[in-house]
């Protein structure tokens, strides 16, 4: 089963413009991570906030960590035709073994 | 680009018939861990593997096995195929078993 839900589930949006997602999970967490997939391949790693933050930045990524909520979200700046990918959060409990389980993603299109 | 090497890119098989998948871990990463992901969804956690020791495993049948080599590289082995098994297979290897993990680029398995 997967912990995290993205929201919306696809997204299409004018290069230039910004592009939010959002993920829920439902247990407690340890670290939460976002990663970027282009056409099925490997996942890239994008970002890393702990259950301890609130908010974190990475060049035109902005990542905000509600753990009342049990949501995150991932905000692109003035997005480029080459962000267009899949997103997907990922969360871990932090024992040992680092399980990552993954939400469904967010299939995002930037137009040029 | 990661280090993460795995092998084949592509692989077609029947139902019934046995796979073996490869994965290089990063140099200096002890930690290998194995994702399936379905077209359409998010990776699920198959296993890890920590030292050459099972460290964790995820809702996957025995049909799915795998190793790890002392100089950290890794298999997967899947008997049985079934249709279902068609996914993409991702490993990631970490530096540690609860540190970020680096994915390899997938196998593509297709069971017909």
């Amino acid at each position: 089963s997967q912990q995290g839900e993205e929201d919306p589930q696809a997204l299409s949006i004018q290069e230039g413009e910004n592009a939010t997602m959002n993920c829920s999970y439902k247990t407690s967490i340890n670290n939460l991570q976002w990663y970027r997939q282009n056409s099925g391949r490997g996942l890239v790693h994008l970002i890393l906030i702990r259950s301890n933050e609130r908010e974190k930045h990475s060049g035109r990524l902005r990542v905000t960590l509600d753990t009342s909520k049990k949501s995150s979200s991932l905000l692109i700046t003035a997005s480029r035709a080459a962000d267009t990918a899949s997103y997907f959060c990922a969360t871990d409990k932090g024992a040992a073994g680092n399980k990552l389980t993954f939400g469904g993603g967010t299939r995002v299109l930037v137009k040029p | 680009e990661t280090g993460v090497t795995q092998s084949p890119t592509h692989l077609i098989k029947t139902r019934g018939q046995q796979v073996t998948l490869r994965c290089s871990s990063q140099s200096g990463h002890n930690t290998v861990s194995w994702y399936q992901q379905a077209l359409g969804q998010g990776p699920q956690f198959i296993f890890q593997y920590y030292r050459e020791e099972e460290n964790g495993r995820g809702n996957f049948p025995p049909r799915f096995s795998g190793l790890q080599f002392p100089n950290y590289s890794s298999e997967l082995n899947v008997n049985a195929l079934e249709l279902d098994d068609s996914a993409l297979y991702l490993c990631a290897s970490s530096l540690e078993a609860d540190n970020e993990q680096f994915f390899g680029p997938g196998t593509r398995l297709t069971v017909l």
